[in-house]
């Protein structure tokens, strides 16, 4: 069973289109994670999430709506896409936000035509 | 905030060869520090942490020694294999309040045989 599970693995848009991605993990951790990955491979954290609240939010457009129904889930909502939201978007968890051992996703390589 | 430096890729080296990838941080009071490895195709997943000063944490054959008084914690390897190319990140977490990880830029190391 994969611990933090990313769909869908490739997305490939157009401009000015609006797309999610979705985010489980099946450790029952509380706390959840969304870092994008540019093509020079710079990691980057984007949100995060203990228990279904918000607790990180980065310097990152309000395009970008991360939702969370439960704390197994975070889902990351990208509206009017555009050229520059092409990466990598790697999804993540810990137990908790008290800089525990992150586990994450194998990613979802978003491109945007 | 914190940050992290590390040593600019790629690096590539022959199969058996000693490894050493350089990292440093900058830190307010007494952050963990991670190395992350990001297999081709894959999320990252935690190589070895330390916690404190002088602590070394260690796994497949990595180690790596955190060393506040150079604010180092470089990841080396006595000898390499094919399989341990992959791109390699640096990561510290904040002191107090709401932990994130802040990575380095990555380091691909490719082996080969």
């Amino acid at each position: 069973d994969t611990a933090v599970s990313q769909t869908p693995k490739y997305l490939v848009t157009q401009m000015g289109n609006d797309k999610s991605i979705k985010c489980e993990q099946n450790l029952g951790h509380d706390t959840m994670y969304w870092y994008k990955q540019d093509s020079k491979k710079f990691l980057k954290i984007m949100f995060s999430y203990n228990n279904k609240e918000l607790i990180i939010n980065e310097t990152v457009p309000n395009r970008f709506s991360p939702k969370s129904p439960d704390k197994a889930h975070l889902n990351l909502h990208i509206n009017s896409l555009e050229l520059g939201d092409s990466a990598v978007y790697f999804c993540a968890s810990s137990q908790s936000s008290g800089g525990d051992i992150q586990y994450f996703g194998a990613g979802t390589r978003l491109s945007v035509l | 905030g914190n940050s992290v430096t590390q040593m600019e890729g790629p690096v590539t080296l022959s199969e058996e060869a000693f490894l050493t990838i350089n990292c440093t941080y900058t830190a307010t009071g007494y952050p963990s520090l991670f190395w992350y490895v990001q297999y081709p195709g894959e999320g990252l997943q935690l190589l070895l942490k330390a916690t404190k000063a002088d602590d070394k944490g260690s796994n497949k054959g990595f180690e790596a020694t955190y060393r506040k008084e150079t604010t180092s914690f470089h990841l080396e390897k006595g000898s390499v294999q094919v399989s341990d190319s992959a791109v390699y990140f640096c990561a510290t977490d904040l002191n107090f309040g709401n932990e994130k990880l802040t990575f380095g830029t990555g380091t691909r190391l490719t082996i080969i045989p």
